[in-house]
């Protein structure tokens, strides 16, 4: 059981450039959801998901698509990256009224 | 506007005495707050929960208190193990499927022996 799996755990890109950040989990929990910290900062939710085909806006969504094909698979997109998206980024998944379970995080660095 | 604050950035104490941690709140909706604990490099992990049913939550070393009058909760690690240095978010869920937490900003808490 791996639990909440993220790829890749480091990644710098340069300003303008696309690239999709994976997240999967194998514990068949019906919510996912992608944050983002800053350095002083809590987690800032992006966007979630209830189920395969549901997603919802969060708290900071702009910049970010998100898309759920599959239970155990919620892929975060940035289409145009920009300095302002440097951050680590975690993915979590729960049962509905579980607590939430994160990933590892995936570090970013747009230049 | 819902908000919580941990208005204390970093904490330290001695192995075996108490921590306190802090976290206050606005306008919550649902009245149901967790904690989490993220050590360096490794996403958060869950440590407790409370919700409005209940003004103490208890789990082995780890106390959860809800004051809802005065829209503050408190952490209570009894006793402090070098282990516990961590950073410990406050989080409150802010939808009803419980999918969206909001976090504050987190205490560091550094656990001397």
């Amino acid at each position: 059981n791996a639990g909440v799996t993220q790829t890749p755990k480091f990644q710098v890109l340069k300003t303008g450039q696309s690239m999709t950040l994976q997240c999967a989990q194998d514990m068949n929990h019906e919510y996912m959801s992608w944050y983002r910290q800053d350095p002083g900062m809590g987690l800032r939710l992006i966007h979630y998901s209830v189920g395969a085909g549901i997603t919802d806006q969060g708290e900071v969504p702009n910049g970010y698509n998100v898309s759920r094909s599959t239970t155990e698979d919620f892929p975060l997109r940035l289409l145009l990256a920009a300095p302002s998206q440097t951050s680590v980024y975690f993915c979590a998944s729960s049962y509905p009224g579980g607590e939430q379970f994160f990933g590892p995080g995936t570090r970013l660095t747009v230049l | 506007d819902q908000q919580v604050k941990q208005n204390s950035p970093s904490l330290s104490v001695q192995e075996g005495r108490i921590s306190i941690l802090n976290c206050d709140y606005t306008n919550s909706m649902f009245d149901y707050f967790l904690w989490y604990k993220k050590y360096p490099a490794e996403g958060p992990t869950f440590l407790i929960s409370i919700s409005s049913i209940k003004d103490k939550n208890e789990d082995g070393r780890f106390t959860v208190f809800l004051n809802k009058s005065a829209k503050h909760l408190s952490l209570h690690i009894v006793p402090s193990q070098p282990g516990d240095s961590a950073v410990y978010f406050c989080a409150e869920l802010i939808n009803q499927a419980g999918t969206a937490l909001i976090f504050g900003k987190g205490t560091t808490l550094s656990v001397s022996s």
